[in-house]
């Protein structure tokens, strides 16, 4: 099992590209989940999804986009990128709610 | 609101030299209290849940335990491989199924 991957590792945006950054997982989790990482600020849930075809809003949502057309695949879009997030992003998934969640190995998104 | 504080910032060690990371949290009613670690430059590895006051999980050098108010996670003789960042976790149970994160203990161990 590859359990969560994510595409791209790396990525150099410029302010007003737009961009998306794929997750999937193989484990036949319902849960997934978009965060992102800042030095000071932990990790904030950005987007979650409890099921294929349905996502939610997590703290931090402004700014970005998600769709899970498909169960092992969540997508989070970038549609005018700024500076502000400029960040690590990280993929998560969990076989139900509240439970231990597994994270992909990280974006590193960089907007100039 | 809920918080998760997590203390210190940063902990230097020497081999074998035991110690506990601090995660101390105020929320409206806990669902669960998850440690995880993080290698730099990598995604964040699951390592305990815990459900209620007065759990305890152990796993090799660590075990991680649960109060009303805190958690610890004791690392007992590590060793350099144990440097990581530990991030705890909590679940409110006005939350569904989002997670709220601590900003992580940094642990070094040096040999």
């Amino acid at each position: 099992n590859a359990g969560v991957t994510q595409t791209p590792k790396f990525r150099v945006l410029k302010t007003g590209q737009s961009m998306t950054l794929l997750c999937a997982q193989d484990m036949n989790h319902e849960y997934m989940y978009w965060y992102r990482q800042d030095p000071g600020m932990g990790l904030r849930l950005i987007h979650y999804s409890v099921g294929e075809g349905t996502t939610a809003k997590g703290e931090v949502p402004d700014g970005y986009n998600v769709s899970r057309l498909k169960k092992q695949n969540f997508l989070l879009g970038l549609e005018s990128a700024a500076p502000s997030q400029t960040s690590v992003y990280f993929c998560a998934s969990s076989f139900g709610g509240g439970i231990e969640q597994y994270f992909g190995p990280g974006t590193r998104l960089t907007v100039t | 609101e809920d918080q998760v504080t997590q203390s210190p910032e940063a902990l230097r060690l020497q081999e074998g030299e035991s110690s506990s990371l601090n995660c101390s949290y105020t929320v409206s009613g806990l669902r669960g209290l998850f440690w995880y670690r993080q290698d730099p430059g990598k995604g964040p590895e699951f390592l305990f849940t815990l459900y209620s006051a007065g759990e305890e999980k152990e796993k090799e050098r660590l075990k991680a335990t649960l109060t009303k108010k805190e958690s610890f996670l004791h690392i007992t003789a590590p060793k350099p491989e144990d440097s990581a960042t530990y991030l705890c976790a909590v679940r409110p149970e006005t939350s569904g199924s989002r997670l709220t994160f601590g900003e992580g203990t940094q642990l070094t161990v040096n040999p």
